[in-house]
This record gives structure tokens, C-alpha cells and sequence, in this order.
């Protein structure tokens, strides 16, 4: 079982809707929750980060991390076809090393 | 300017040939990766540098040599390249190791076709 488990996709919403993203992960120990955006043929981006339980809103993005439920999610507001990309999340492990998921494929329709 | 760039950006190359790609960040990083992803996207450590010095080796084949000439420098040195090798190796930097709970910037990938 990997720890961080992430469904892969594809997710396909049409424009304006609201996208809902989650990843779990096995260890309380973790500490540091990310989530990259991919687009196609580029490398991940930094999109959000946090280190405690709670909500974290960043314009249409909210990250929300869930340490009790071992849980986090990424939330994204009035979803525009230039969100459409793969997103990972990513968890530093107990040994300090970047986890990542499987990462989501979203797809945004106008 | 890019912040961090690898070369080259496809590598199409036969079966047991050697090869190597190489990495700079110019973001004054002290800690550089290597991360292989497959074709199902998923992103795996291979080996971390911090300021030339070697922190992560994960369970990877020793045909794959990192080296680190100095710390804006990943190079990855593949031997006797198998079929299996093929995937997208990403480079990435980090202002600090990611214990200390820095994030990563990665390069565009350079995608290695083996035939």
C-alpha cells in the first residue's frame, strides 16, 4: 500500500463548477502538506502548502488539511479550462522525504 | 530566466547504450533531486544532493550514477540503459532539505524513450 493514496482520474467538470480533490496518507508522523499543479509536458508547480489542520485559502484555491482523519484536500472555485493539468498532492514523510500521489487528471470543459 | 532546466528535453536512445542528463537551478538552492515519473504520472524520489553531498539513495539500480560537481549541478549517468528506464526524469531544488519542510522546484523534464 503507497502511502499517500490519491485517485487518479480523469475528473471532468464543466466551467465554473467547483473541483474537489483529496489525497489520504498513512502515517500521523507526516508534516508537511503540498499540492503541485502539472501541466502537460511541464514539470510540477508549487500551488499550495500547509503544516496544520485547517483550512488555507488562496484566491479560488482552498487547501484544507484534515490531521485527525489523516485526509487533506484541495478545493477549486469557478474552475477555468486553464486549470485543466494533473494535480499531486505531496506529503513530507516521517524521514523528511517528499511523498507524492498518483496525481488527479482534471479536465475543465468550457 | 528558468530556474531550474535540465537537458536534454527528449532522449530517444537503444537498448544497453549509456547516457546521461544533466541539471542547473540558478535559484541558489542547497539541496537538488532526482524523481522519476512513469506513465501513469507517479512522481518517485531517486537520489538527493545537499551542497554535494549525497542524502537520499533510494532503491534504484546501480547503473544509475548521480553526481553533484557543485551545488547548482545534478548530472545522472545511466549504464546499459533497459527498457524499463523509459519515463520522464524530473530534476528539482529546494532552498533547504525537505525535512525542514521546503518545497520543491522542478524542471520541464527530460522524457527517455528506450527502444
Amino acid at each position: 500500500q503507497k502511502e499517500v493514496e490519491q485517485d487518479p482520474g480523469p475528473l471532468s467538470v464543466p466551467e465554473g463548477a467547483i473541483v474537489s480533490l483529496n489525497c489520504t496518507y498513512s502515517n500521523s508522523a507526516f508534516q508537511y502538506f503540498m499540492w503541485y499543479r502539472q501541466y502537460s509536458r511541464k514539470g510540477p508547480e508549487l500551488l499550495m502548502y500547509t503544516y496544520s489542520s485547517g483550512n488555507k485559502e488562496d484566491g479560488r484555491f482552498t487547501a484544507q488539511v484534515d490531521k485527525s482523519s489523516k485526509y487533506i484536500s484541495l478545493f477549486i472555485r469557478d474552475s477555468q479550462p486553464s486549470d485543466s493539468a494533473t494535480y499531486l498532492c505531496a506529503i513530507t514523510d516521517s524521514w523528511g522525504k517528499l511523498q507524492f500521489g498518483a496525481g488527479t487528471q482534471v479536465v475543465v470543459t468550457p | 530566466d528558468t530556474a531550474v532546466s535540465q537537458t536534454p528535453k527528449y532522449l530517444v536512445t537503444q537498448m544497453g547504450n549509456d547516457k546521461s542528463i544533466k541539471c542547473e537551478q540558478n535559484l541558489g538552492h542547497d539541496t537538488m533531486y532526482w524523481y522519476k515519473q512513469d506513465s501513469k504520472k507517479f512522481l518517485k524520489i531517486m537520489f538527493s544532493y545537499n551542497n554535494k553531498e549525497l542524502i537520499i539513495n533510494e532503491t534504484v539500480p546501480n547503473r544509475f550514477s548521480p553526481k553533484s560537481p557543485d551545488k547548482a549541478h545534478l548530472n545522472l549517468h545511466i549504464n546499459s540503459l533497459e527498457l524499463g528506464d523509459s519515463a520522464v526524469y524530473f530534476c528539482a531544488s529546494s532552498r533547504v532539505r525537505t525535512e525542514l519542510g521546503s518545497s520543491l522546484h522542478f524542471g520541464n523534464g527530460t522524457r527517455l524513450t528506450v527502444t
